[in-house]
Formats: structure tokens, sequence, C-alpha cells
């Protein structure tokens, strides 16, 4: 069964310092992939996703995202995170098999001041 | 913007008793899902709808059932409420492409059953 991998149940990182959130997929073709946040007593907000052609997409808030089909990957990265990206991180992906949406199982992010 | 909202933050009821959970979008998209998240599982989807009267069962429609009247809002319902569906319920909307579109959440409903 097709499934996301989120590896990093928490991730504690400085304010200020870099960041990278890690998400691999189990699937043979390339699939359309989305990274979520839910930040604390908010709904699920969208960052960014990938369909197709460049595989470094950019998003909201200044995070960015590289599709590496070799790896079936879909890190999230920040070179500089604020307090305020504190949050649940959720990568999905949707298999176009059968076009349903498939979720991680999420990476919270506490931010060390 | 799109608004999706819920009707309650907060829920608490009691074994047995049928719950309604309501979910309204201002966007008028095709697509609405009914999810629950719970720590560490993600989101599982429970059930969605491609247009009005339509529903589709998700991964985990066991003990629920949906409604959607209007195209503007969809309904989930728990029939008889047990403690094992204590949780987080998000309700979320989209356009005409499904899955593939961004996805618009509510705030969500956190349901206590006792």
């Amino acid at each position: 069964a097709q499934s996301v991998t989120q590896p990093d149940i928490h991730i504690t990182v400085s304010e200020g310092a870099s960041l990278e959130l890690r998400c691999n997929y189990s699937y043979g073709a390339t699939p359309y992939l989305f990274w979520y946040v839910q930040s604390p007593g908010q709904g699920l907000q969208l960052l960014l996703k990938y369909f197709s052609g460049d595989t470094l997409v950019q998003g909201i808030k200044g995070f960015e995202a590289e599709f590496k089909r070799s790896q079936s990957s879909f890190n999230l990265r920040k070179p500089s995170v604020h307090w305020s990206d504190a949050a649940e991180y959720f990568c999905a992906v949707v298999i176009d098999s059968n076009y349903q949406l498939i979720w991680g199982a999420g990476t919270k992010l506490i931010i060390k001041p | 913007d799109v608004k999706v909202t819920q009707s309650s933050r907060y829920l608490v009821k009691r074994t047995g008793e049928k719950v309604f959970l309501e979910c309204v979008q201002d966007m008028d998209h095709e697509n609405m899902f009914w999810y629950r998240q719970d720590p560490g599982l993600g989101l599982r989807l429970i059930y969605f709808s491609y247009d009005v009267k339509m529903k589709e069962k998700g991964d985990i429609p066991e003990g629920y059932s949906v409604s959607r009247e209007k195209k503007e809002r969809f309904s989930l319902i728990l029939e008889s409420a047990s403690t094992n569906q204590t949780s987080m319920y998000l309700c979320a909307s989209s356009g005409d492409r499904g899955f593939r579109e961004t996805q618009y959440f509510g705030p969500g409903t956190r349901l206590l059953v006792l």
C-alpha cells in the first residue's frame, strides 16, 4: 500500500537556525505533493505544493521544498526559523491511480528561544 | 479568502448520543471532506462529497454518516457516539479537481465522548 512517512515526530530548533523536515513516500510514479501547517488552535493551511516542473518549490512564510524523484522525498526547508513557526507540519501525497490523498503522521516543530 | 467554518470548536457528548457536526464553506467548492485527526496518526479521511447529495466513503467510515443537501454545507453524523470517537474532527473543501486541489480547512471540532 502507498504510504507517506515523516520520520521525525518532534523536532526542536533554535530560533534563527535552519530547518529541514523530511517526507518520504512509497509510489513509483510522480505524485502530487503537498505540505500543510497546523498552528496551535488553527486549521491546516497549505504551505506549498508540487505537481510538475521545477523541483524546487517556493511556498508561503519563507518555506521551500525540493522534490527528489530518486529518493522519493519532498523535504521542507526554511533557512531561518522564527518563533511563530512553531506548529505541526504535515506532508501529503496524491496518488494518480486513485486520486486519494495520503497524509503523513506529522512533525511537531518546537522553537527554542 | 476561502472560509470554512465548523459549528462548534469543542463538544462534549455522552456515549450513545447522536452527534451532528456541521461544516459550511463560502467558496462554491464542489468537494468537501471530513477527517479525524489523532496524535501520531495524521489525518484520516472519513467521508467526502464531490457534489450535492453525493458521498463516498473514506478510510474509516464505520460509525459515521454524512449529509450534503446544499453545496455549501456538509454534515457529519455520529449515529451513536462511542468513546473511541473522541477526537479532533476537521472539515475541508476544494475545487473541482478534488484531491489534487488545495484543501481549505476549518478550525476543527474537538469532540469528547464520555
